[in-house]
């Protein structure tokens, strides 16, 4: 199947560490991606990880893969209210192609 | 230039009319898509260009008509649309294949009365 979860919403306060998980079903995926979308807008790239990776880290955001269960997440260190969006993890299908699956969103919310 | 852009931002058209999503950007990315996003939910890919030829089709239905003129830019022309294609259709491009980083334009919000 072509299934790509995440649980739909989590509220942090400002300051503290956000962590939003996605669990994906395709294990030819080689690449994983987290989007970030904001009301009204497109969705913007946050960062990427391959397959072959278990870790990735870029400045407050660092991606966890564990391949064997199908797992990705992202942390958010130092949340924001900047940061209050939906967030969407992504797989690359396998086989070459060019085609995203994206899973079905978190919305963060953020508070002072 | 690093950016997707698409117009118009809404667009608003009764069911008998025809009228043309465009996208445009100068990154020279050779893969450009349309997505649908339905409130609350995912984008859903409907087509997908690679080298200007259509190399994905996402079972649409045909009053849904996507174009690639030249490598920068990706028209969707619609006609006879149904109020259930109310949405927000957003266009994308990549360099093709490998890590297939997307960059989204802003979408355009479409209402169909």
């Amino acid at each position: 199947g072509e299934d790509v979860e995440q649980s739909l919403f989590l509220s942090v306060r400002e300051g503290d560490s956000s962590v939003i998980n996605c669990t994906y079903t395709d294990s030819s995926s080689t690449y994983l991606y987290w989007y970030k979308q904001e009301p009204g807008a497109g969705l913007q790239l946050l960062t990427y990880i391959f397959s072959n990776m278990d870790m990735k880290q870029d400045q407050r955001l660092t991606v966890l893969l564990n391949k064997k269960d199908k797992h990705l997440s992202l942390r958010i260190a130092d949340t924001q209210t900047g940061d209050s969006a939906i967030y969407f993890c992504a797989e690359k299908g396998g086989r070459g192609t060019d085609k995203l699956i994206f899973g079905t969103g978190t919305r963060l919310q953020v508070f002072p | 230039d690093t950016e997707v852009t698409q117009t118009p931002k809404h667009l608003v058209m009764g069911m008998t009319n025809k009228k043309s999503l465009k996208c445009e950007q100068h990154m020279g990315h050779r893969a450009m898509y349309w997505y649908k996003q339905k409130a609350k939910k995912p984008p859903e890919l409907m087509f997908v260009y690679s080298y200007e030829k259509l190399s994905i089709n996402e079972s649409v239905p045909s009053r849904f008509s996507p174009e690639c003129p030249n490598s920068s830019l990706l028209n969707l022309h619609l006609h006879a649309l149904q109020p259930e294609d109310s949405a927000l259709y957003l266009c994308a491009s990549a360099l093709a294949g490998g890590v297939n980083e997307q960059f989204f334009g802003p979408g355009t919000r479409l209402t169909v009365l």
